[in-house]
């Protein structure tokens, strides 16, 4: 089975462009998570969806920062205009029910100069 | 909401040798899980080892195995007969009923296996 599936891998964009990561889910799992990680602050949630609809998005930095699930094999998330502090590896991953391991993607490594 | 401290910033161990990486966790949910994931320089992240509150038995899987002390909130990774390979970052997380089973993350410990 195919896992989490992230892309692009690698982005490198220049101050105020928009940003956009793309997610594919396990399939059959209901749950999908983004996480942001740097060296500065850890891996932090930034939003969290459940069926498709997000549960908690409190940690989304601002409003530059959105996300969407328009369906279950399907999510973005979205920076714009984007800034040299969103450098990062954003990871997406599903889940199949409440208590269960999240599974990863391989991340995509955000550059913004 | 679950809190997850890791202490340790980095951890030296000798090849063949057992190491214990510590995490303690702060919930008042009576049902939550407890995770280990590695992150290797590759920077991919990897599922490790999963305790739930309810489970009477520490969780083993292969060398590594979660010692589980619910009294304490300690949910400590051991890992038995260190590999090379095992260099790499450890992270502890955890969630639970009352945060929406959110997973929360700890810092992370560098686990450096030495030859």
């Amino acid at each position: 089975d195919a896992g989490v599936i992230q892309s692009p891998r690698h982005e490198v964009t220049e101050m105020g462009q928009e940003v956009t990561l793309r997610c594919k889910p396990i399939s059959g799992h209901n749950s999908l998570f983004w996480y942001r990680q740097t060296m500065m602050r850890g891996l932090e949630l930034l939003i969290y969806f459940n069926n498709n609809v997000p549960i908690d998005d409190s940690g989304m930095p601002e409003d530059r920062f959105s996300a969407k699930m328009p369906n279950a094999s399907f999510s973005t998330l979205k920076i714009q205009p984007s800034e040299p502090r969103d450098s990062a590896v954003y990871f997406c991953a599903s889940r199949d029910r409440g208590l269960g391991e999240l599974f990863f993607g391989e991340g995509s490594r955000l550059t913004v100069l | 909401a679950q809190k997850i401290t890791q202490t340790q910033p980095g951890m030296f161990v000798q090849e063949k040798e057992a190491v214990t990486l510590d995490c303690t966790y702060d919930t008042s949910d009576q049902s939550y899980g407890l995770f280990w994931y590695k992150q290797p320089s590759s920077g991919e992240m990897i599922f490790l080892i999963y305790q739930g509150s309810y489970d009477e038995q520490n969780a083993t899987e292969g060398r590594y195995s979660l010692n589980f002390q619910k009294a304490r909130k300690s949910a400590n990774l051991v890992i038995s007969a260190s590999q090379l390979g095992d260099s790499a970052m450890y992270f502890c997380a955890g969630n639970s009923g009352g945060s929406n089973y959110k997973l929360t993350f700890g810092k992370g410990t560098l686990l450096t296996v030495n030859p």
